[in-house]
């Protein structure tokens, strides 16, 4: 099955700072998502992108389907932007698969 | 906005204990997954479905199972719960395909 794997593992910025989070999968992909997981453990959408570029206010992602990749850019990080970014992606088999994660902390 | 719910939000349980977690959508989405989480650690699918009478064994190993005999109720059931079923269990749904899914805010499970 695909492999997905998130770098880096773990980021500190401070307020204000961009950054670059990467996801890197094994095989095509019919699905990629991206996901923020709140304190509480809840997994929020945030983009849905299995080729291409979006953005959504200081978030944007782009993934290059040819190269397997796909990056989310975080720009003028906040505080609230803290927690843990998954990517997951789908293949030929219809499951989506998570990577092991970005914990990002971002500090005032 | 996505309508999936989980109950219960949080459950502390003794060893042995039969407990059910359910998920519920208002979708109609035919595609219904779980998925247990460790604390720190990513998530990983332990059961899905396409659809009515549909169930299928995800990558990880889990003693739970699950139904699906309506559309809309995809509940897990441990028969005995164990310590080792401590963990965060989210329930998610989609279209058929590769389409974009969805999940409920999850239940933190505790044997104690």
């Amino acid at each position: 099955g695909i492999q997905v794997e998130q770098s880096p593992p773990d980021l500190i910025l401070q307020e204000g700072a961009n950054s670059t989070l990467r996801c890197n999968f094994s095989d095509s992909v019919n699905n990629l998502q991206w996901f923020h997981q709140n304190p509480w453990g809840q997994l929020i959408n945030l983009f849905y992108i299995p080729s291409g570029t979006k953005q959504n206010g200081r978030l944007s992602a782009t993934t290059v389907a040819t190269e397997r990749y796909s990056l989310l850019y975080i720009s003028s990080s906040q505080t609230t932007d803290s927690g843990v970014y998954f990517c997951a992606a789908g293949g030929a088999t219809n499951k989506l698969i998570f990577g092991t994660g970005t914990l990002l902390a971002v500090q005032p | 906005e996505a309508d999936i719910y989980q109950t219960p939000r949080y459950l502390v349980i003794g060893t042995g204990k039969k407990i059910t977690l359910e998920c519920s959508q208002t979708m109609g989405h035919d595609k219904m997954y779980w998925y247990q989480q460790d604390p720190g650690m990513e998530l990983h699918l332990i059961h899905y479905s396409y659809g009515v009478n549909s169930t299928e064994k995800g990558d990880l190993s889990s003693e739970s199972t699950v139904s699906r005999i309506r559309t809309e109720h995809f509940p897990l059931t441990l028969e005995s719960a164990r310590p080792s079923h401590t963990s965060q269990y989210l329930c998610a749904s989609s279209l058929p395909g590769n389409t974009e899914a969805f999940f409920g805010q999850g239940t933190r499970l505790t044997v104690v």
